[in-house]
């Protein structure tokens, strides 16, 4: 049973770097038929899908082009995670953040952090 | 981008009847020669994540009960709750994964009547 559990902190100050983890059980960060996923979600933004990183061969990244310049998805195979760097963060960045595998779709999903920008 | 419109925002209907909720995209998702649909609804309860129900538009997801089902094909979309219960009361979410940024619908929200 595949699981991901998230970790990072709840308060971030403006212009500062949002930085959260996602551990993976059950399933290994260098899968050849999975890619490994940050979404958030908002109210004013519903749900937003922010990027990804798989292997296929070699490591590739997909970003939203609304992040495009703050965003870094990186994998960490000695421990088998993946993580989310968002720089420069305001107020909008205010969201529930999750993490999820897809395989096509988004078949495993983490337990969310609420993230809240803030002085 | 894709754009996903979901309609209506919110329904109720009355348990045990049936609950049809709509997607279209803004194009074609139609993403392999099998005549499959890159298009999957999600459920979301208050506090959790999204749960997949279905994917390639109409295969249901590990678990899920067969009174969910998905039909359509291109653009246009549906998920029929067959028989509504009550642990169904949630919200409901189309994603298109033909194309990146892989983009959501507004979601539909389900009560009872």
């Amino acid at each position: 049973q595949v699981q991901l559990q998230q970790s990072g902190p709840g308060l971030v100050k403006p212009s500062q770097t949002l930085s959260l983890t996602c551990a993976i059980s059950g399933d290994s960060v260098s899968s050849n038929n999975a890619a490994w996923n940050w979404i958030r979600q908002s109210p004013s933004r519903g749900l937003e899908w922010l990027g990804r990183t798989y292997y296929r061969s070699k490591w590739y990244n997909d970003y939203a082009v609304s992040v495009r310049s703050r965003i870094t998805i990186n994998p960490d195979t000695s421990k088998n995670q993946f993580s989310l760097q968002l720089n420069s963060v305001t107020p909008e960045d205010t969201a529930v953040y999750y993490c999820a595998r897809d395989q096509g779709a988004l078949n495993v999903w983490g337990q969310g952090t609420t993230v809240t920008v803030s002085s | 981008d894709i754009v996903m419109t979901q309609s209506p925002d919110s329904l109720a209907v009355s348990l045990g009847e049936r609950a049809t909720i709509n997607c279209k995209s803004s194009q074609s998702v139609l993403c392999n020669s099998n005549n499959q649909n890159c298009l999957a609804w999600y459920q979301q309860k208050p506090g959790q994540p999204p749960k997949l129900l279905v994917y390639l538009a109409s295969s249901r997801g590990s678990g899920v009960p067969d009174r969910f089902s998905g039909s359509g094909s291109g653009t246009d979309f549906t998920l029929t709750i067959g028989s509504l219960q009550a642990e169904d009361v949630a919200v409901y979410y189309c994603q298109q994964y033909y194309s990146t940024p892989h983009t959501f619908g507004g979601g539909t929200e389900v009560g009872i009547k």
